[in-house]
């Protein structure tokens, strides 16, 4: 079966410190990847997502950056938080294919992020 | 563009009763999917159930049923038979077949009362 896992699970940190969160996929190969940001009581925003190793969209323009490095890996990242970074971050994965089951985005816990 | 609208941000049920939380969207795409997700205060988010546009019938899992009608552009979810554990954020999400995204609606808080 497949698990996603994404860590850490809380973190609070000071403005313009750097961030990284991980996350990673059991049992699959080349998953499409997605990290989405919820801030406190909204809905979930797009950030960026994934089709392979390398090939990473962005959604919204601001200070984090993602990374895939390897296939069921995927990295966020800043080099400089902002207090406006703070929020919920939810890395997601879907399995490749065309049938219907391959259409469900299935997330990770969450990484709750606190900028001071 | 797509969109998805949620227009009650917050409903109250009584226990054991059915209710119906709105979903309304909007896409150019001539297939997409439509999907309901439940996010429990814990913040994870649980898949619930997935509508295709082409399918002829509305989805059904257990208790919550999908009421998709596609000229309104409409993708309601139904729970049936409310329980105290429903208590949780709602999120209707769409895919449109041309593209990777999944995007979400802002969300409706449901409160089971005993």
């Amino acid at each position: 079966s497949q698990t996603i896992h994404q860590w850490p699970a809380t973190l609070v940190q000071p403005v313009g410190s750097p961030l990284s969160l991980e996350c990673t996929v059991e049992g699959t190969s080349n998953p499409n990847l997605y990290w989405y940001r919820q801030a406190a009581g909204r809905g979930l925003q797009l950030l960026f997502y994934s089709v392979g190793i390398g090939q990473i969209s962005s959604e919204v323009p601001q200070n984090l950056s993602a990374s895939r490095p390897q296939d069921r890996q995927f990295i966020l990242s800043s080099k400089k938080l902002l207090l406006s970074d703070s929020g919920f971050y939810l890395c997601a994965w879907k399995r490749n294919g065309a049938d219907s089951g391959a259409n469900v985005l299935t997330f990770g816990a969450g990484s709750r992020l606190t900028v001071l | 563009a797509q969109k998805i609208t949620q227009t009650q941000p917050g409903m109250f049920v009584q226990e054991k009763e059915a209710v119906t939380l709105d979903c309304t969207y909007d896409t150019s795409d001539p297939s997409y999917g439509l999907f309901w997700y439940k996010q429990p205060s814990s913040g994870e988010m649980i898949f619930l159930i997935y509508q295709g546009s082409y399918d002829q019938q509305n989805a059904t899992e257990g208790r919550y049923s999908l009421n998709f009608q596609k000229a309104r552009k409409s993708a309601n979810l139904v729970i049936s038979a409310s329980q105290l554990g429903d208590s949780a954020m709602y999120f209707c999400a769409m895919r449109g077949s041309g593209t990777y995204k999944y995007i979400f609606g802002t969300g409706t808080r449901l409160k089971v009362l005993a």
